[in-house]
């Protein structure tokens, strides 16, 4: 079974500061992907970005990128210049690369707080 | 092009009574997925459908929960007989194929009183 475990529950971080949440995951797959979501207090799932894990470069999205360590299996977000509008919880996703089964399964979350 | 739409957005039950939660995927997607979020946790995996078929429903409890996608029409979660712990927000998910990128409602969040 995979797990995803988000030992961070709570993060903070000053207005255009830089912050890193960390993931780690457990499997015994060797083609997945891995995401991180946002969930703001309006509680919409929104994607923030992926990784297919075949990739050896690591993902980005403007101001929002990974650091992906498969041996290592680690897979966190770091957000530079963080906004206001960051604040949120954020969840990392591992879903297998399967024919029969592609269900994404969640770590517990870590919550950010961006500070004026 | 409408995202994934679920409702009601909010329900409120006592126990005992039956919980219905619907949502329609997203244009031209064909696999369905319903997730739990309890307070303060992540989303925990019910169930996987596509049109007429439950795919996986490893992460359905085994009694009270049921879910469909029919033919035509959204796909519904239906919870008979509720009880207090059954209180979370329910989120669906569409995909346009087995593994194509999940994209989720806005959830329905069910209290039982």
């Amino acid at each position: 079974a995979q797990t995803v475990t988000q030992s961070q529950p709570e993060m903070s971080v000053q207005e255009a500061e830089t912050v890193t949440l960390s993931c780690t995951y457990d499997t015994s797959e060797n083609n997945y992907y891995l995401f991180w979501y946002k969930q703001p207090p309006s509680r919409q799932m929104i994607l923030v970005i992926r990784q297919e894990a075949y990739k050896q470069q690591n993902a980005t999205e403007n101001r929002f990128s990974v650091n992906f360590q498969k041996a290592a299996k680690s897979f966190s977000l770091k957000i530079s210049d963080s906004q206001l509008g960051d604040t949120a919880m954020y969840f990392c996703a591992f879903m297998k690369h399967a024919r029969d089964n592609n269900d994404m399964r969640f770590g517990a979350g870590t919550r950010l707080t961006v500070k004026p | 092009n409408a995202g994934v739409m679920q409702n009601p957005r909010h329900l409120v039950r006592r126990r005992g009574q039956e919980a219905r939660l619907r949502c329609s995927p997203m244009k031209g997607h064909s696999h369905v997925y319903w997730y739990r979020q309890l307070p303060e946790e992540g989303l925990k995996f019910m169930v996987y459908l596509q049109k007429e078929n439950i795919i996986d429903e490893s992460g359905m409890p085994k009694e009270r929960f049921s879910a469909e996608f029919p033919k035509e029409g959204p796909s519904i979660l239906r919870i008979q007989q509720v009880v207090r712990g059954d209180s979370a927000a329910y989120f669906c998910a569409s995909s346009p194929g087995r593994r194509g990128e999940l994209f989720f409602g806005e959830g329905s969040r069910l209290t039982v009183l």
